[in-house]
Protein backbone atom coordinates (compact mmCIF):
# COMPACT_ATOMS: atom_id res chain seq x y z
CA UNK A 1 0.00 0.00 0.00
CA UNK A 2 1.47 3.07 -0.89
CA UNK A 3 2.05 6.13 2.11
CA UNK A 4 1.34 9.61 1.72
CA UNK A 5 3.00 11.27 -0.80
CA UNK A 6 3.83 15.28 -1.13
CA UNK A 7 4.64 17.05 -3.98
CA UNK A 8 7.36 19.07 -4.74
CA UNK A 9 9.46 17.61 -2.36
CA UNK A 10 11.75 20.78 -2.53
CA UNK A 11 10.33 24.40 -3.30
CA UNK A 12 12.49 27.90 -3.69
CA UNK A 13 10.77 31.05 -3.71
CA UNK A 14 11.00 34.91 -3.09
CA UNK A 15 9.08 36.96 -0.89
CA UNK A 16 5.47 38.16 -1.88
CA UNK A 17 5.00 34.81 -4.70
CA UNK A 18 2.61 32.53 -4.12
CA UNK A 19 3.17 28.98 -3.33
CA UNK A 20 0.85 25.46 -3.80
CA UNK A 21 1.66 22.09 -2.44
CA UNK A 22 -0.29 18.89 -3.24
CA UNK A 23 -0.69 15.99 -0.87
CA UNK A 24 -1.93 12.70 -1.62
CA UNK A 25 -3.05 10.55 1.14
CA UNK A 26 -3.14 6.75 2.07
CA UNK A 27 -5.63 5.17 -0.62
CA UNK A 28 -9.18 4.74 1.40
CA UNK A 29 -8.10 7.53 3.86
CA UNK A 30 -10.38 10.49 4.00
CA UNK A 31 -8.93 12.97 6.27
CA UNK A 32 -6.06 15.02 5.79
CA UNK A 33 -4.12 17.56 7.92
CA UNK A 34 -1.22 20.15 7.46
CA UNK A 35 1.14 20.78 9.86
CA UNK A 36 4.54 23.16 10.01
CA UNK A 37 7.56 22.39 11.14
CA UNK A 38 10.09 24.62 12.34
CA UNK A 39 12.95 24.13 14.61
CA UNK A 40 11.92 27.58 16.60
CA UNK A 41 7.70 26.71 16.87
CA UNK A 42 8.28 22.93 16.49
CA UNK A 43 5.44 21.06 14.52
CA UNK A 44 2.17 23.39 14.35
CA UNK A 45 -1.24 21.96 13.35
CA UNK A 46 -2.66 24.12 10.12
CA UNK A 47 -6.03 23.17 9.36
CA UNK A 48 -7.58 19.39 8.74
CA UNK A 49 -9.84 18.47 5.71
CA UNK A 50 -12.77 15.67 5.82
CA UNK A 51 -14.84 14.78 3.04
CA UNK A 52 -13.78 17.95 1.78
CA UNK A 53 -14.63 20.08 4.41
CA UNK A 54 -12.44 22.09 6.38
CA UNK A 55 -12.95 20.78 9.75
CA UNK A 56 -10.67 22.05 12.08
CA UNK A 57 -8.08 25.36 11.52
CA UNK A 58 -4.92 26.17 13.37
CA UNK A 59 -3.79 30.04 14.66
CA UNK A 60 -2.03 30.69 11.21
CA UNK A 61 -3.13 33.92 8.84
CA UNK A 62 -6.04 34.05 6.37
CA UNK A 63 -3.02 33.77 3.59
CA UNK A 64 -2.31 30.36 4.58
CA UNK A 65 -5.59 28.08 3.02
CA UNK A 66 -5.64 24.75 1.40
CA UNK A 67 -8.36 22.43 -0.26
CA UNK A 68 -9.86 19.27 -0.66
CA UNK A 69 -10.90 17.30 -3.62
CA UNK A 70 -13.25 14.60 -4.04
CA UNK A 71 -10.88 11.66 -4.30
CA UNK A 72 -9.20 13.26 -0.97
CA UNK A 73 -6.42 14.59 -2.23
CA UNK A 74 -5.27 17.80 -0.84
CA UNK A 75 -3.57 21.25 -1.60
CA UNK A 76 -2.46 24.03 0.40
CA UNK A 77 -1.80 27.21 -0.80
CA UNK A 78 0.23 30.35 1.04
CA UNK A 79 -0.20 33.46 -0.65
CA UNK A 80 2.22 36.89 -0.17
CA UNK A 81 5.27 34.55 1.08
CA UNK A 82 7.31 36.06 3.90
CA UNK A 83 10.53 34.99 5.15
CA UNK A 84 9.12 33.34 8.30
CA UNK A 85 7.01 30.87 5.63
CA UNK A 86 10.46 29.28 5.67
CA UNK A 87 9.57 25.20 6.91
CA UNK A 88 9.17 21.96 6.47
CA UNK A 89 5.14 21.65 5.69
CA UNK A 90 3.81 18.09 6.32
CA UNK A 91 0.73 16.57 5.39
CA UNK A 92 -0.87 13.73 7.36
CA UNK A 93 -3.51 10.80 6.83
CA UNK A 94 -6.02 9.14 8.37
CA UNK A 95 -8.65 6.56 8.27
CA UNK A 96 -11.55 8.63 9.02
CA UNK A 97 -11.42 11.74 11.97
CA UNK A 98 -7.69 12.18 13.13
CA UNK A 99 -9.00 12.48 16.70
CA UNK A 100 -9.09 8.59 16.88
CA UNK A 101 -7.54 7.16 14.32
CA UNK A 102 -3.22 7.11 13.95
CA UNK A 103 -2.02 9.60 11.49
CA UNK A 104 0.62 8.78 8.85
CA UNK A 105 2.82 11.57 7.63
CA UNK A 106 4.69 12.26 3.98
CA UNK A 107 8.08 13.28 3.60
CA UNK A 108 7.57 16.76 3.88
CA UNK A 109 7.84 19.88 1.25
CA UNK A 110 10.84 21.71 2.58
CA UNK A 111 9.86 25.40 1.49
CA UNK A 112 12.53 28.27 1.39
CA UNK A 113 11.26 31.42 0.85
CA UNK A 114 14.46 34.16 -0.13
CA UNK B 1 -4.89 24.27 26.20
CA UNK B 2 -3.26 21.11 25.97
CA UNK B 3 0.56 21.60 26.30
CA UNK B 4 3.02 18.54 25.75
CA UNK B 5 6.98 18.34 27.10
CA UNK B 6 9.42 16.05 26.09
CA UNK B 7 11.92 15.73 28.73
CA UNK B 8 15.20 15.19 27.87
CA UNK B 9 15.61 17.39 24.97
CA UNK B 10 18.93 15.56 23.76
CA UNK B 11 20.09 11.74 24.91
CA UNK B 12 23.09 9.91 24.10
CA UNK B 13 24.12 6.57 24.65
CA UNK B 14 26.19 3.57 24.22
CA UNK B 15 24.89 1.08 21.73
CA UNK B 16 22.59 -1.90 23.37
CA UNK B 17 21.60 0.50 26.56
CA UNK B 18 17.96 0.48 27.52
CA UNK B 19 16.43 4.10 27.61
CA UNK B 20 13.71 5.72 28.50
CA UNK B 21 11.71 8.76 26.68
CA UNK B 22 9.69 11.31 28.68
CA UNK B 23 6.64 12.89 27.67
CA UNK B 24 4.29 14.86 29.63
CA UNK B 25 0.60 16.59 28.89
CA UNK B 26 -1.28 19.21 30.62
CA UNK B 27 -4.67 18.20 29.98
CA UNK B 28 -5.59 14.44 30.89
CA UNK B 29 -8.80 14.89 28.71
CA UNK B 30 -6.96 12.32 25.75
CA UNK B 31 -8.37 10.32 23.15
CA UNK B 32 -5.34 9.01 22.20
CA UNK B 33 -1.18 9.27 22.35
CA UNK B 34 0.89 8.66 19.41
CA UNK B 35 4.78 8.38 19.29
CA UNK B 36 6.83 9.19 16.17
CA UNK B 37 9.87 9.26 15.00
CA UNK B 38 11.53 11.70 12.60
CA UNK B 39 15.36 11.34 10.56
CA UNK B 40 16.96 14.51 9.73
CA UNK B 41 14.88 16.93 7.23
CA UNK B 42 12.44 13.85 6.81
CA UNK B 43 8.63 13.18 7.69
CA UNK B 44 7.45 11.37 10.98
CA UNK B 45 7.18 7.76 11.07
CA UNK B 46 4.35 6.61 13.06
CA UNK B 47 5.66 4.24 16.06
CA UNK B 48 3.00 3.31 18.11
CA UNK B 49 -0.48 4.86 19.20
CA UNK B 50 -2.07 3.89 22.34
CA UNK B 51 -5.67 4.97 22.82
CA UNK B 52 -6.85 6.68 25.72
CA UNK B 53 -8.22 3.55 27.06
CA UNK B 54 -5.25 1.75 26.70
CA UNK B 55 -2.30 1.43 29.41
CA UNK B 56 0.31 0.18 26.61
CA UNK B 57 1.75 -0.87 23.55
CA UNK B 58 4.33 -3.00 22.22
CA UNK B 59 6.14 -2.97 19.03
CA UNK B 60 9.26 -4.81 18.88
CA UNK B 61 12.04 -3.54 20.93
CA UNK B 62 9.89 -0.60 21.69
CA UNK B 63 7.31 -0.18 24.38
CA UNK B 64 5.29 2.82 24.73
CA UNK B 65 2.83 3.24 27.94
CA UNK B 66 0.18 6.19 29.49
CA UNK B 67 -0.60 7.12 32.56
CA UNK B 68 -3.74 9.43 31.65
CA UNK B 69 -4.48 10.74 35.13
CA UNK B 70 -0.46 11.85 36.00
CA UNK B 71 -0.45 13.02 32.12
CA UNK B 72 2.58 11.05 31.46
CA UNK B 73 3.30 8.58 28.61
CA UNK B 74 6.57 6.94 28.18
CA UNK B 75 8.56 5.32 25.20
CA UNK B 76 10.81 2.42 26.11
CA UNK B 77 13.63 1.61 23.57
CA UNK B 78 15.42 -2.14 24.17
CA UNK B 79 18.71 -2.91 23.38
CA UNK B 80 19.69 0.30 21.31
CA UNK B 81 20.84 0.39 18.16
CA UNK B 82 22.61 3.58 15.92
CA UNK B 83 19.53 2.84 13.62
CA UNK B 84 17.73 4.13 16.60
CA UNK B 85 19.41 7.67 16.42
CA UNK B 86 16.61 10.13 15.55
CA UNK B 87 13.95 12.73 17.19
CA UNK B 88 11.25 11.09 18.73
CA UNK B 89 8.41 13.22 19.09
CA UNK B 90 4.71 12.40 21.16
CA UNK B 91 1.45 13.87 20.43
CA UNK B 92 -1.40 13.63 22.00
CA UNK B 93 -4.98 13.52 20.33
CA UNK B 94 -8.14 15.48 22.21
CA UNK B 95 -10.76 16.90 20.55
CA UNK B 96 -8.39 19.57 19.30
CA UNK B 97 -6.09 18.62 16.33
CA UNK B 98 -2.61 16.83 17.31
CA UNK B 99 -0.52 18.84 19.81
CA UNK B 100 3.13 17.88 19.41
CA UNK B 101 6.00 17.69 21.86
CA UNK B 102 9.37 19.63 21.15
CA UNK B 103 10.76 16.02 20.65
CA UNK B 104 13.89 14.44 22.25
CA UNK B 105 16.81 13.84 20.00
CA UNK B 106 18.88 10.51 20.38
CA UNK B 107 22.11 9.41 19.36
CA UNK B 108 23.21 5.82 19.91
CA UNK B 109 26.79 5.59 19.69
CA UNK B 110 28.21 2.37 18.60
Amino acid sequence: KAGVTQTPRYLIKTRGQQVTLSCSPISGHRSVSWYQQTPGQGLQFLFEYFSETQRNKGNFPGRFSGRQFSNSRSEMNVSTLELGDSALYLCASSLESHVYNEQFFGPGTRLTVL
Amino acid sequence: KQEVTQIPAALSVPEGENLVLNCSFTDSAIYNLQWFRQDPGKGLTSLLLIQSSQREQTSGRLNASLDKSSGRSTLYIAASQPGDSATYLCAVGGNTPLVFGKGTRLSVIA
